[in-house]
């Protein structure tokens, strides 16, 4: 089946700490991947995506993923973690269809310790 | 305004009573979702309109849950007679255009959290 898991429920950092939040996808997804950010109380913020072209994808605030198709990844990782980063993060995969129509992972909660 | 608005923003019904969700996507964008969000789960798509057309509610969960948008603007998302298991975050977002390989990203609102008691 299709699908993007996110390994881990939750991951704990130091503030200055390397950020890593994992996400590997089944190899029938299509690779167009994204990853979100949600604040508490808020809905969802796109941090980057991937759909052809460089591997290595740069976004927000920050934030960059790799995608890697000989590992079905697209892990996420900033070099310092920043208390600002405390939330939720969805890795996601756009389906085939004829529209953006996303499929999202369970999400991970990044707590960042001072 | 600049971004999606959802209202209400909370929302407490009693099982059985029927509720009403509304979506105000950003002016001049033309598709439109709608996704579920269960406690400690990612979204679930639920429904897509392009325009005024939906063209997609294979994510409904049942036949108690109805959309519409009738301008091609504003969106409405019913459920009747609401059961327990509908308590959840519900998520709209809208894009400037309707393309798969589109570089515009899909805009959230900030929900309505549904509790069903």
């Amino acid at each position: 089946a299709q699908s993007v898991t996110q390994l881990g429920s939750h991951v704990s950092v130091s503030e200055g700490a390397l950020v890593l939040l994992r996400c590997n996808y089944s190899s029938s997804v299509p690779p167009y991947l994204f990853w979100y950010v949600q604040y508490p109380n808020q809905g969802l913020q796109l941090l980057l995506k991937y759909t052809t072209g460089a591997t290595l994808v740069k976004g927000i605030n920050g934030f960059e993923a790799e995608f890697k198709k000989s590992e079905t990844s697209f892990h996420l990782t900033k070099p310092s973690a920043h208390m600002s980063d405390a939330a939720e993060y969805f890795c996601a995969y756009e389906m085939n269809t004829g529209f953006q129509k996303l499929v999202f992972g369970t999400g991970t909660r990044l707590l960042v310790s001072p | 305004g600049a971004g999606v608005s959802q209202s209400p923003r909370y929302k407490v019904a009693k099982r059985g009573q029927d509720v009403a969700l509304r979506c105000d996507p950003i002016s001049g964008h033309v598709s439109l979702f709608w996704y579920q969000q269960a406690l400690g789960q990612g979204p679930e798509f639920l429904t897509y309109f392009q325009n005024e057309a939906q063209l997609d509610k294979s994510g409904l969960p049942s036949d108690r849950f109805f959309a519409e948008r009738p301008e091609g603007s504003v969106s409405t998302l019913k459920i009747q007679r609401t059961q327990q298991e509908d308590s959840a975050v519900y998520l709209c977002a809208s894009t400037l255009d309707e393309w798969r390989d589109s570089n515009q990203p899909q805009h959230f609102g900030d929900g309505t959290r549904l509790s069903i008691l």
